[in-house]
């Protein structure tokens, strides 16, 4: 089955910088790449993913690459605010063993952004 | 609106009592999952359904049932639970399961057993 491996587990950087989250899949069949945003005490809610066909996404200040030759993927948050301090999740897709999008998640990343 | 529920939102209980978490969704979706979440391991697959009495085993299943006999609904069913399910469960949907299908997840359930 798919492993989805995240570095680092926790990243500190100061308001205004930028904040890069790496991740690296092991199965070369997933297709799809969500990156999910998690508050403390809340649910995950997607912020961005991109498609195995697509190298680069960019959503105002979040952007998301994808290196299908290498099996990585990561995350890129420009221009940070306190409140992009969260728990980041990666997560890659494939398929159940019935069908279904199944969905591996990499461990997380604490990120703070500090005044 | 749309969205995913789940109940209770927290609950402690006791070793070996039987206990049942509801999800429902409104949104008309096919596929329905059910991950836990612990500390370092992120969120892991337990138990998912592609349609009404459609299940199959995630990552995970080892002391968790499910059933899904209408479309909205996929309660997750610990028969015999021990400490070592003390856990966040979160519930999630998407509509029809296939490559880039989005997930919604539910607000989740903090489950603690003494």
């Amino acid at each position: 089955g798919e492993n989805v491996e995240q570095h680092p587990s926790t990243l500190s950087v100061q308001e205004g910088d930028s904040a890069v989250i790496k991740c690296t899949y092991s199965d070369s069949a997933s297709n799809y790449f969500p990156w999910y945003k998690q508050e403390l005490g809340k649910r995950p809610q997607l912020i961005i993913d991109i498609r195995s066909n697509v190298g680069e996404k960019k959503d105002q200040r979040i952007a998301v690459t994808l290196n299908k030759t290498a099996k990585h993927f990561s995350l890129h948050i420009t221009e940070t605010q306190p409140e992009d301090s969260a728990v980041y999740f990666c997560a890659a897709s494939d398929r159940n063993t019935g069908g279904g999008n199944k969905l591996t998640f990499g461990t997380g990343t604490q990120l703070k952004v500090e005044l | 609106e749309a969205q995913v529920t789940q109940n209770p939102r927290y609950l402690i209980t006791v070793t070996g009592k039987k206990l049942t978490v509801t999800c429902s969704q409104n949104m008309n979706h096919e596929y329905m999952s059910w991950y836990r979440q612990d500390p370092g391991l992120g969120l892991r697959q337990i138990y998912y359904s592609m349609n009404v009495e459609v299940t199959d085993k995630g990552d995970v299943p080892e002391g968790y049932k499910v059933s899904r006999k209408e479309k909205r609904n996929f309660p997750l069913i610990l028969e015999s639970p021990s400490p070592n399910q003390t856990s966040l469960y979160f519930c999630a949907s998407s509509l029809w399961g296939g490559p880039g299908d989005t997930q919604y997840f539910g607000p989740g359930t903090r489950l603690t057993v003494l």
